[in-house]
């Protein structure tokens, strides 16, 4: 069965530029979560959307916006990119905001 | 907010031997300890996880216990063989709510 997928794989921008990532959950599950991964370190919460819903935000400027489209997909925006904005961005569905799968990740490189 | 630390940062066992992860929390409302496994360059992959009303949970070769009052758990992972070697993060949430917070992760190194 398929897990969750997102795109592109890699992506290379520069600074000031910006940036919209793409997710879309294991079928059926209604919640997408975004996280932001620095290398070396553990994922840290951006965003969880349930029900095209905003049902949390995480510590992260406005420069970070998400949406939640009606087939559950979603979409994480970044303006103004900086240099310290280049990480792994997850995404991680869930049934309803319960267990988390993981998807791939987008690798960011902000030059 | 919810804080979470995790030890050792760096772990290597021989292999067969028992690998031992532990996890401090800091908010008592937190009650959903999921664990993840990460490869290197692929997904955290969720491995085992525990909800605050009960103790001890095992699947197989692993299994994870919870100690609310103290405000920690820990992965246990017996038996350990060479694709057992990943980073390894612990995390803990109000199951229900929309964060995860995740410790800083063990590199854990299966010896052959």
């Amino acid at each position: 069965d398929a897990g969750v997928t997102q795109s592109p794989t890699h992506l290379i921008k520069t600074r000031g530029q910006h940036v919209t990532l793409r997710c879309s959950p294991i079928s059926g599950h209604k919640s997408v979560s975004w996280y932001q991964q620095v290398l070396g370190q553990g994922p840290q919460f951006i965003f969880q959307y349930y029900e095209k819903e905003e049902r949390g935000r995480g510590n992260f400027p406005d420069r970070f916006s998400a949406r939640q489209f009606p087939n559950y997909s979603s979409e994480l925006n970044v303006n103004a990119l900086l240099l310290g904005d280049s990480a792994l961005y997850l995404c991680a569905s869930s049934l309803f905001t319960d267990t988390q799968y993981f998807g791939p990740g987008t690798r960011l490189t902000v030059l | 907010g919810e804080n979470v630390e995790q030890h050792p940062s760096t772990l290597s066992v021989q292999e067969g031997d028992s690998a031992v992860i532990k996890c401090t929390y800091s908010d008592s409302a937190s009650n959903y300890f999921p664990w993840y496994k990460q490869e290197l360059g692929k997904r955290p992959q969720l491995i085992i996880d525990i909800r605050s009303n009960v103790g001890e949970k095992k699947d197989q070769r692993i299994a994870v216990t919870l100690n609310k009052t103290a405000k920690h758990f820990s992965l246990h992972i017996t038996e350990t063989q060479p694709e057992d070697s990943a980073v390894y993060f612990c995390a803990a949430s109000n199951f229900g709510n929309e964060k995860l917070t995740f410790g800083t992760g063990t590199r854990l190194t299966i010896i052959p």
